[in-house]
């Protein structure tokens, strides 16, 4: 069963500075892996697609995936205020079911 | 406008009585989906809805059933529910592996 593990759980960076995200996989076959946005007690929204190795841009927001690592993760370029939420990393499975990590919850201090 | 919507928004229930969480999308979307959200557990699948009247069991079906009887309506029903079933509930639709679309959740307090 895919497992989906985020890491920090927490992250606090000042308005400009890049924030790194991570999150690892335990099944390498998938090939479906999105970052979603969740601000407060509200619904998801989703951020980056990636299906294949490498890198996806989508505005400030960029992918890096890593099957052979087990490994995704998401770089916020520019991060402002208003992007302090929760990021959830999301697997599909070959069953096409959705696996979502536990999140980060970022902070960005203007 | 594409969207999923969620009634209610908040739900306040005792221990025992039964709650019905609803959810409509409007893009004819075939696969929709119950989630709940805890701290330090994040999205955990209840259940999936292939279509109408094509219900799967996620990865947490204990407590709760569902009923698909029209394509843009699927509902969540908890008989009896229990105080562990205090949670944000999300539901979700999506159409072959596109991705999903989220309603914004329904907070139940159940006391």
């Amino acid at each position: 069963q895919q497992k989906v593990q985020q890491s920090p759980e927490s992250l606090t960076v000042s308005e400009g500075a890049m924030a790194s995200l991570n999150c690892t996989f335990s099944d390498g076959t998938s090939n479906n892996f999105r970052w979603y946005r969740q601000h407060s007690a509200k619904g998801l929204e989703v951020l980056v697609s990636i299906f294949s190795d490498g890198e996806k841009e989508e505005g400030r927001f960029t992918a890096h995936l890593n099957r052979a690592n087990l490994h995704v993760s998401l770089h916020i370029r520019e991060p402002q205020p208003s992007d302090s939420a929760v990021y959830l990393c999301a697997v599909r499975t070959n069953t096409n079911k959705v696996v979502f990590g536990t999140g980060t919850r970022l902070q960005v201090l203007p | 406008d594409m969207k999923v919507t969620q009634m209610p928004r908040y739900l306040i229930k005792r221990m025992g009585e039964n709650v019905l969480l609803e959810c409509g999308q409007d893009m004819s979307h075939e696969t929709m989906y119950w989630y709940r959200q805890d701290p330090g557990l994040g999205l955990q699948l209840i259940y999936i809805s292939y279509d109408v009247d094509s219900n799967s069991e996620g990865d947490i079906p204990k407590g709760y059933r569902v009923s698909r009887k029209k394509r843009e309506h699927f509902s969540l029903i908890l008989d009896s529910a229990k105080t562990n079933q205090t949670s944000v509930y999300f539901c979700a639709s999506s159409q072959g592996y596109s991705d999903y679309t989220f309603g914004s959740g329904t907070r139940l307090l159940v006391i």
